[in-house]
């Protein structure tokens, strides 16, 4: 099975665009969708981004998704950066036996 | 409103068994597939198995095959994740969630503590 590796943390300030990467270890990372979920303190996740660049309503358009093949990996860009933001975020796809992989997840702190 | 309903916390000692749930409500519980997650205690998600209550096909992650047991009764909606010995390393919040093409619905989560 394939591996999602996310950096363990990014920082920046409100109004601020952050970009969180997701690599994946082995196979193509266009051969499966990509899932993006929002995870704050004491909560359950929630989707920001599905199908590599598809928002939810109700997702604010500040959240963004795409994929890279060159660089096997998604990125979920976050541009206006809010307070709000600050939680932990994890990728997730599915593999060729319909088995989710979650990222290793990364949090995001707003200075 | 659809909702998954998740059994309370639940605090048990090595070597017992134990059987939580995750009841669905508004919407057709046997069309849609219900994952299971853990979630370790300041820790990443981790994708523990599936299964689509209309025909009890069930699927599991490497790492919790044999270790654990998901199963439905579509009579009353509900999902179940079961454990017949638990360890103190099942210490853990588990989520269930609906799978559409994602992810989209969520339980509150259960938080199972192991120990002696």
């Amino acid at each position: 099975n394939f591996m999602l590796t996310q950096p363990h943390s990014v920082s920046e300030s409100p109004g601020k665009t952050v970009t969180i990467s997701c690599t994946r270890s082995s196979g193509s990372i266009a051969s499966n969708y990509v899932q993006w979920y929002q995870q704050r303190p004491g909560s359950s996740p929630t989707t920001v981004i599905y199908e590599d660049n598809q928002r939810p309503s109700g997702v604010p358009d500040r959240f963004s998704g795409s994929i890279d093949s060159s660089s096997n990996s998604a990125s979920l860009t976050i541009s206006g950066l809010k307070t709000e933001d600050e939680a932990d975020y994890y990728c997730q796809s599915y593999d060729s036996s319909n088995q989710g992989v979650f990222g290793t997840g990364t949090k995001v702190t707003v200075l | 409103e659809v909702q998954l309903v998740q059994s309370g916390a639940e605090v048990k000692k090595p070597g017992e068994s134990l059987k939580i749930s995750c009841k669905g409500s508004g919407y057709s519980f046997t069309s849609y597939w219900i994952g299971w997650v853990r979630q370790m205690p300041g820790k990443g998600l981790e994708w523990m198995g599936i299964i689509y209550p209309g025909d009890s096909d069930t699927r599991y992650s490497p790492s919790f095959q044999g270790q654990v047991t998901i199963s439905a009764d579509k009579s009353i909606s509900t999902a179940y994740l079961q454990w017949s010995s638990l360890k103190a390393s099942d210490t853990a919040m588990y989520y269930c969630a609906r799978r559409v093409n994602y992810m989209d619905v969520w339980g509150k989560g259960t938080t199972v503590t192991v120990s002696s």
